[in-house]
């Protein structure tokens, strides 16, 4: 059975805090992992990746996959109280069906 | 251009009642997926839908539900004889060609 695990479940940090949120998985056939914010109920989507070790940037957003130990990070450099949100990691396997992990909760004071 | 739509938005039902929460996915999408958030879980895969392909029901938590796809663009979600565990958030998400899934706002569905 395909596995997603997202560490911590929650934090409070401080705005300008810097955030590193974990994603673990294990999955047959992987095919690509991706992180979602979601803050009212649509989660929003933030970044695919499937290649290890390429960093993909998105303003104070980034994100890396080390797919030998199976597992990804998003950092929020900077934090604003604008980040704060439930964020979602999931993985696709060979058949295009997303598994989610149970989301990492990110609150940002100001 | 539009986006992924659901409806109703909110749905309050009894106990043992039948619901019906309809997806509009992106037009040309021609993959559609139903997920479940309850309360402080992440989300739950449903059901997945690929062009003509049979529908993946490998997530479907119990015969009470069951979707459809008509013309491989609108589907339905149904909810038989609903139960209080079934509260949750339904969310609907199309794809094209790809990964990326884009998703609908929503159905918050309130079983008293």
């Amino acid at each position: 059975e395909d596995k997603v695990v997202q560490s911590p479940l929650s934090l409070v940090v401080h705005e300008g805090d810097t955030v590193t949120l974990n994603c673990s998985y294990e999955v047959t056939n992987f095919r690509s992992l991706l992180w979602y914010k979601q803050e009212k109920k649509a989660p929003t989507f933030l970044f695919m990746l499937t290649s290890s070790g390429i960093e993909k940037k998105s303003g104070r957003l980034s994100s890396i996959l080390d797919k030998k130990e199976l597992f990804s990070i998003l950092n929020i450099t900077a934090t604003q109280t604008g980040d704060s949100a439930v964020y979602l990691c999931a993985v696709e396997a060979a058949g295009n069906k997303l598994t989610f992990g149970g989301g990492t909760r990110v609150l940002v004071k100001p | 251009g539009a986006g992924v739509s659901q409806s109703p938005s909110n749905k309050v039902t009894e106990k043992g009642k039948d619901v019906e929460l309809r997806c509009d996915p992106i037009s040309g999408h021609t993959a559609l997926y139903w997920y479940r958030q309850s309360l402080g879980q992440g989300l739950e895969f449903l059901i997945y839908f690929q062009g003509n392909s049979a529908p993946d029901k490998s997530g479907l938590p119990s015969d009470r539900f069951s979707a459809e796809r008509t013309g491989g663009s609108v589907s339905t979600l149904t909810i038989q004889r609903t139960q209080q565990e079934d509260s949750a958030v339904y969310l609907c998400a199309s794809s094209p060609v790809g990964n990326e899934q884009f998703f609908g706002p929503g159905t918050r569905l309130t079983v008293l």
